[in-house]
């Protein structure tokens, strides 16, 4: 059974601050994916990484896949009241996505 | 361009009924994917179809199923539903897997 652990689970911080979200397994995976879910929607792809120790970066995020395609990060530079919401990591692997936890996310003003 | 549409947006159901969810892709996606969410469970895979063929299948007793049509829209059915069914249905379309997903906005099913 493929597992993805999302670490933390909850983080409370305030603005300006930086973070980090974990995302680990031991499976590989062919992609590794990260969304942002808002309450009542449809998670919302942010990126996908492909290429072991391929980084991404998208304004203050910067998505890192592990040179073994196990593992990834995701990290916020100076967090804002804008970013809070639910992030999910997603590994794929045979047609379906196989889910971390989630890491529920508020920056307080 | 118009994302994926899921219909209903919410449903109420009693115990036992059945229930179809529908869901129409991005034009021009062939692959169609639906995950049930629940606050316990996290978010599940149920299935995934490609050009009206079902390629994987989650771990879900067989009272879930679905299709593809060969306009790439999806339907699932849930046959003799628990109370247990009661969660956030999502449905999503990619061009390929390693692209990416995008989600509709979900079908809100509650049986009481």
């Amino acid at each position: 059974t493929q597992l993805l652990e999302q670490s933390p689970q909850f983080l409370s911080i305030q603005e300006g601050e930086n973070l980090t979200v974990y995302c680990n397994s031991s499976s590989v995976f062919s992609s590794l994916q990260w969304y942002r879910q808002e309450p009542g929607e449809g998670p919302v792809l942010l990126v996908t990484v492909v290429t072991g120790g391929e980084v991404k970066k998208l304004k203050r995020l910067t998505f890192q896949f592990g040179d073994a395609r196990k593992d990834s990060s995701l990290h916020i530079t100076a967090a804002q009241p804008g970013d809070t919401g639910l992030y999910l990591c997603a590994g794929d692997s045979n047609y379906q996505l196989i889910w971390g936890a989630g890491t529920k996310l508020i920056i307080k003003p | 361009k118009a994302g994926v549409t899921q219909t209903p947006r919410y449903l109420i159901k009693t115990r036992g009924q059945q229930v179809t969810l529908s869901c129409s892709p991005i034009s021009g996606h062939r692959s169609v994917s639906w995950y049930q969410q629940t606050p316990g469970q996290g978010l599940q895979f149920l299935f995934e179809y490609f050009s009206e063929t079902q390629r994987n299948k989650g771990n879900f007793p067989g009272r879930f199923s679905g299709r593809q049509f060969s306009n790439s829209r999806s339907e699932m059915n849930v046959s003799t539903l628990e109370l247990g069914d009661s969660a956030l249905y999502l449905c999503a379309s990619s061009l390929a897997s390693t692209s990416g997903y995008t989600f509709g906005s979900g079908t809100r099913l509650t049986v009481v």
